[in-house]
């Protein structure tokens, strides 16, 4: 069983609904990381949590500690957002990093 | 642009070839890692190097040897891969200060052995 799952595997949306994709984890961490990867690979992270929330401008992210779960909402979809949304946690161990297989988000027109 | 670069992008290599796959990061970061992604598969750590030294090795095959000749370039030097190495190959870089620091990736390097 993976440290960190991620739900749903695949999502698809009309432009301008308001998304949730979800991460739960296993282990003790220090922090939280939500990254977007776009078809080309590379990989930019967006939020970096260890508690509470954050925003970005129509991205808003959540983390749950006692409940290990993490929540990565989008506002406003737009097809721009099409890619796939990646969880991964660090260990409070030491700097190894676990990552959720990620959500494949698709935005239509 | 996250101020970590792989090259080559792109590589296609058989399966007795000698290639090397190079990133460089100009984040004055003290921590460099290479990841391999397969399809469907989560990100897989296989080399973290901590102020030039490595620290983890999770049990990656001998095909694959990485090389850190200072804090800013890290090279991983490939050799004899099967097929089923096949992947995209990802740097990151971060600070080692805390446990609580951001990771910045590569673009990465689409690996193909035939």
């Amino acid at each position: 069983k993976n440290e960190v799952e991620q739900s749903p595997q695949n999502l698809t949306a009309q432009e301008g609904e308001f998304i949730t994709i979800n991460c739960s984890y296993s282990v003790g961490i220090s922090a939280l990381h939500w990254l977007q990867q776009h078809p080309g690979g590379g990989i930019v992270s967006l939020f970096m949590l260890s508690s509470g929330k954050k925003k970005h401008g129509r991205l808003i992210a959540t983390i749950n500690i006692q409940e290990k779960h993490s929540s990565l909402h989008i506002t406003a979809s737009h097809p721009r957002d099409s890619a796939v949304y990646i969880c991964a946690v660090r260990d409070h161990n030491g700097n190894q990093f676990y990552f959720g297989t990620g959500t494949s988000l698709t935005v239509i027109p | 642009e996250t101020g970590v670069t792989q090259t080559p992008r792109h590589l296609v290599m058989g399966m007795t070839n000698k290639k090397s796959l190079k990133c460089e990061q100009h984040l004055g970061h003290n921590a460099m890692y290479w990841y391999k992604q397969s399809a469907k598969k989560p990100l897989e750590l296989m080399f973290v190097y901590n102020f030039k030294e490595q620290t983890e090795n999770n049990s990656v095959p001998s095909r694959f040897s990485p090389e850190c000749p200072n804090s800013s370039h890290l090279f991983l030097h490939l050799h004899t891969l099967q097929p089923e190495d096949s992947a995209l190959y990802l740097c990151a870089s971060s600070q080692e200060d805390r446990g609580d620091t951001e990771a910045f990736f590569g673009q990465g390097t689409r690996l193909t052995v035939v």
